[in-house]
């Protein structure tokens, strides 16, 4: 099936860790992007990628880092700089269709927690 | 930056009642889209919508792009238990630019259909 893969699903922080959450997409898409999900909140946008080994700050990339070394993968790094890293992170996708909009498609979320 | 407005906050309807959600932008978007999210997982697009004035529908849903670019509704007819969750609308400016692909999201819509 084609589609968006996040893993893990839950992921545990310690304080002072880096953590890195997955993002696997077989769409075919140039782009990729991640998003920061807080109760009661829109989705926030942390970092964008158009093309591969190209990537862009979102509003929120403070304490987050990313890299686009192949077109499929788009992994974001929680960075102990992150202060307050418990939300749900959220991963999408689009076809880079030049000067036509395509909607973005979302994965299955992880959620962060901090021990 | 651009903030959108998304009313009501919460919704509890009966089943079988109709409802009607709306998002206001203090400036304009090129593409609407509206998405639903169930607890835990990621959100699935509904509905999108690429010109002013379209009148889209997806089954029980149909959605509108205002004329003046800087508004959206989302009306659900008939609506059943399964249409529990949130609703997010999301602008979108376009491809141009260092906005290319990024979608602004409102706060979203808690949908609660009792039987």
């Amino acid at each position: 099936d084609g589609g968006i893969t996040q893993s893990p699903k839950y992921l545990f922080r310690k304080e002072g860790q880096n953590v890195t959450l997955s993002c696997e997409q077989n769409l075919n898409h140039d782009a990729m992007y991640w998003y920061r999900q807080d109760p009661g909140q829109g989705l926030r946008l942390i970092y964008y990628s158009q093309i591969v080994n190209d990537f862009q700050k979102g509003d929120i990339a403070e304490g987050y880092s990313v890299s686009r070394e192949k077109k499929e993968s788009f992994p974001l790094t929680v960075t102990s700089a992150q202060k307050n890293p418990t939300a749900f992170y959220l991963c999408a996708s689009s076809i880079d269709s030049g000067g036509l909009d395509q909607p973005q498609h979302f994965g299955d979320g992880t959620r962060l927690s901090i021990l | 930056g651009q903030q959108l407005n998304q009313s009501p906050q919460s919704m509890f309807i009966q089943e079988g009642e109709d409802v009607s959600m709306n998002c206001t932008s203090s400036s304009i978007f090129n593409t609407w889209l509206w998405y639903k999210q169930d607890p835990g997982e990621g959100p699935v697009l509904l509905i999108a919508l690429y010109k002013a004035g379209e009148l889209t529908s997806n089954g029980r849903l149909t959605a509108q792009f205002g004329i003046t670019r800087k508004d959206s509704f989302l009306n659900i007819s008939a609506s059943i238990p399964s249409d529990v969750g949130i609703y997010f609308c999301a602008g979108q400016l376009g491809a141009g630019g260092t906005s290319y692909g990024k979608l602004t999201f409102g706060q979203g819509t808690i949908l609660t259909v009792h039987p």
